[in-house]
């Protein structure tokens, strides 16, 4: 079980810019999720994926960030013209579609905005 | 909306303190209750699960949680804490529509 994979780990970047976030999941899970965090709060659910089909969407999601599973394994998330209020640690996890399996994690990317 | 509230926001025990988190949900259907663990610098790991069947669920590391449908709550207990406790606690709801809903998360902090 390799788990999760998140890159890159931290990013920083001027607002304003654009950036990517990769999510490898476990290669037999056919879930995928992402999630928001900010300080003192938990994951904030942003978007879900059954294999390459996104059936889900948070109100969060703004039409600035964007996220794509092209042919169900890996995903990416992209955000548009940061703003500082996207400074945050984006989390994705995985999870077989059998039954109601609990979420694996990964361990985070953490936006910056200057 | 469906929601998860955790009263606890931060608690401070000594080693061998007996430990209960609080944690109600709001939703009135079938729900799948998770606990979750992040350690300092590590990523967000399961503790215990409740699907169905007997409501006092055992976890690892000797936690364990009791569903109080009644109740709405899902509480986390351990009898005696560790130092190596020390984490941010997460109690989720899933309610079937592909979304987890977690809590605001309990900081613990247990003193050697």
């Amino acid at each position: 079980d390799t788990g999760v994979s998140q890159d890159p780990r931290h990013k920083i970047t001027k607002r304003g810019q654009n950036v990517t976030f990769r999510c490898d999941p476990i290669s037999e899970h056919n879930r995928l999720y992402w999630y928001r965090q900010t300080l003192g709060q938990g994951p904030e659910f942003l978007t879900y994926f059954q294999n390459e089909a996104q059936l889900e969407k948070s109100r969060l999601l703004s039409d600035r960030f964007s996220a794509e599973r092209p042919k169900g394994s890996f995903s990416t998330l992209e955000i548009q013209r940061t703003e500082q209020g996207d400074s945050a640690m984006y989390l994705c996890a995985s999870s077989p579609v059998e039954g109601n399996q609990p979420q694996h994690f990964g361990d985070g990317t953490r936006l910056s905005i200057l | 909306a469906q929601s998860v509230s955790q009263h606890n926001h931060h608690v401070i025990l000594s080693e061998a303190a007996s430990l209960e988190l609080g944690c109600n949900y709001s939703y009135g259907g079938t729900v799948n209750l998770f606990w979750y663990v992040q350690y300092p610098g590590q990523h967000l790991q399961l503790l215990l699960k409740y699907f169905s069947g007997d409501p006092l669920v055992k976890g690892i590391k000797g936690f364990e949680a009791e569903f109080i449908k009644s109740k709405f709550s899902f509480n986390l207990r351990k009898p005696s804490v560790q130092w190596s406790d020390t984490a941010e606690y997460f109690c989720a709801v899933f309610s079937g529509t592909y979304k987890y809903i977690f809590g605001t998360g309990t900081r613990l902090k247990v003193l050697a």
